[in-house]
């Protein structure tokens, strides 16, 4: 079975300049999480889907961030424009819906100039 | 505001030898603990998890001790391996309300030959 996956791995832009990444979860998974994990920290949610309805987002900085699950399936985050403190791993993980355990895919590392 | 508090932030510890990492919690309605194992480069993947009605869970090599009274739990890596090495996160979360997973810091474990 194949796991998450995210592209790109890694991206590399300069200031002001916007950037998206994509996941797709687990087949079957219906609840899809996008997680930032700064260096040296753990994982902290922007956001949970339910299908493709967002029931947590309290802690998406929306006024630069912004995300999309279209058809329920995959996902798109974005940050527009990119700052300097958003260099980090983007994690996108997902879930059956009811289920506690989480599958992480393998993150894209962003460096922002 | 940290809510799970992770130690040691590093551990070097020598093939064969037990490894020990400890958590502490502040909001007594989490419900689920899971450890989390990751590799550079990769994402974080479930490797064992406890609920509050037991203080003890094994699996394999892997054991969680729990002690509700003093929300803490640890995870203890019996005959540690090189393996072994990477970096482990506790987490941390209240089921009922389906809040989010909260996540220690991580602790960085390097196993020696």
């Amino acid at each position: 079975e194949a796991g998450v996956v995210q592209s790109p791995r890694y991206k590399i832009i300069e200031k002001k300049q916007p950037v998206a990444f994509w996941c797709n979860p687990i087949s079957g998974h219906n609840t899809l999480y996008w997680y930032r994990q700064n260096l040296g920290q753990g994982p902290e949610l922007l956001i949970r889907y339910e299908n493709e309805e967002a029931v947590d987002d309290s802690q998406l900085p929306k006024d630069r961030f912004s995300a999309e699950r279209l058809k329920g399936v995959d996902s798109t985050l974005k940050i527009q424009p990119a700052e300097l403190g958003d260099s980090a791993v983007y994690l996108c993980a997902s879930s059956l819906t009811g289920k506690q355990t989480q599958y992480f895919g393998p993150g894209t590392r962003l460096l922002v100039l | 505001q940290q809510q799970v508090k992770q130690s040691p932030q590093s551990l070097i510890v020598q093939k064969g030898g037990i490894s020990i990492i400890n958590c502490a919690y502040e909001n007594t309605a989490f419900d689920y603990f899971p450890w989390y194992q990751q590799f550079p480069g990769k994402g974080p993947a479930l490797l064992i998890a406890i609920r509050p009605d037991v203080s003890e869970k094994k699996e394999g090599r892997f054991t969680i001790s729990f002690n509700k009274s003093a929300k803490q739990f640890s995870l203890h890596i019996m005959d540690s391996q090189p393996g072994d090495s990477a970096t482990y996160f506790c987490a941390a979360r209240n089921t009922g309300t389906a809040s989010k997973l909260t996540f220690g810091t991580g602790t960085r474990l390097q196993v020696t030959l």
